[in-house]
């Protein structure tokens, strides 16, 4: 069971290019979601799923895809990034409830 | 505007003294409440929660308290042990447990040996 996995690890980006965070999760969770975290800022809520098909806007939703065609996966796509957009990205799922298992998360740099 | 907040940004504890981090809260709406912990490099891993029909709840050296008149959570580590040294973000969401979460900024916890 190897939870939620995050790739990649770590990518720089230039200004304007675009990219896909890919999110996987084993634990058959109905419920994904991605967040952002930035210094002094705690984690702030990007995209989140509550099942295969369905998505909805976060607090930051702004320059960022996400879709939900399988149960398992939930990338996020950078659709042209900004300096802005420089921060830790954590992919997280639960089952039901808060109980939010969350990936290692993916450090990106946009210069 | 913080609707979580987490206002001591760091806190050093003796190695076996009770370690209290502390959260604040202005959305009234908000009923159910987390402790998250973060080590480097690594994602959050849940630690407790509590509803807000509960003003306490127990998991082994972890207690976290909730004063909804306050609109103020802490959570209690007793006794403090060098592994607990992490960043504690605490979170709440409304309706009892949905997933969208809003979490405070977090504290730097260091324990000293």
């Amino acid at each position: 069971n190897a939870g939620v996995t995050q790739t990649p690890k770590f990518q720089v980006l230039k200004t304007g290019q675009s990219m896909t965070l890919q999110c996987a999760q084993d634990m058959n969770h109905e419920y994904m979601s991605w967040y952002r975290q930035d210094p002094g800022m705690g984690l702030r809520l990007i995209h989140y799923s509550v099942g295969a098909g369905i998505t909805d806007q976060g607090e930051v939703p702004n320059g960022y895809n996400v879709s939900r065609s399988t149960t398992e996966d939930f990338p996020l796509r950078l659709l042209s990034a900004a300096p802005s957009q420089t921060s830790v990205y954590f992919c997280a799922s639960s089952p039901t409830k808060a109980e939010q298992y969350f990936g290692p998360g993916t450090r990106l740099t946009v210069t | 505007d913080q609707q979580v907040k987490q206002n001591s940004p760091s806190l050093s504890v003796q190695e076996g003294r009770i370690s209290i981090l502390n959260c604040d809260y202005t959305n009234s709406m908000f009923d159910y409440f987390l402790w998250y912990k973060k080590y480097p490099a690594e994602g959050p891993t849940f630690l407790i929660s509590i509803s807000s029909i509960k003003d306490k709840n127990e998991d082994g050296r972890f207690t976290v308290f909730l004063n909804k008149s306050a609109k103020h959570l802490s959570l209690h580590i007793v006794p403090s042990q060098p592994g607990d040294s992490a960043v504690y973000f605490c979170a709440a969401s409304d309706n009892f447990g949905n997933e969208k979460l809003t979490f405070g900024t977090g504290t730097r916890l260091t324990i000293i040996p």
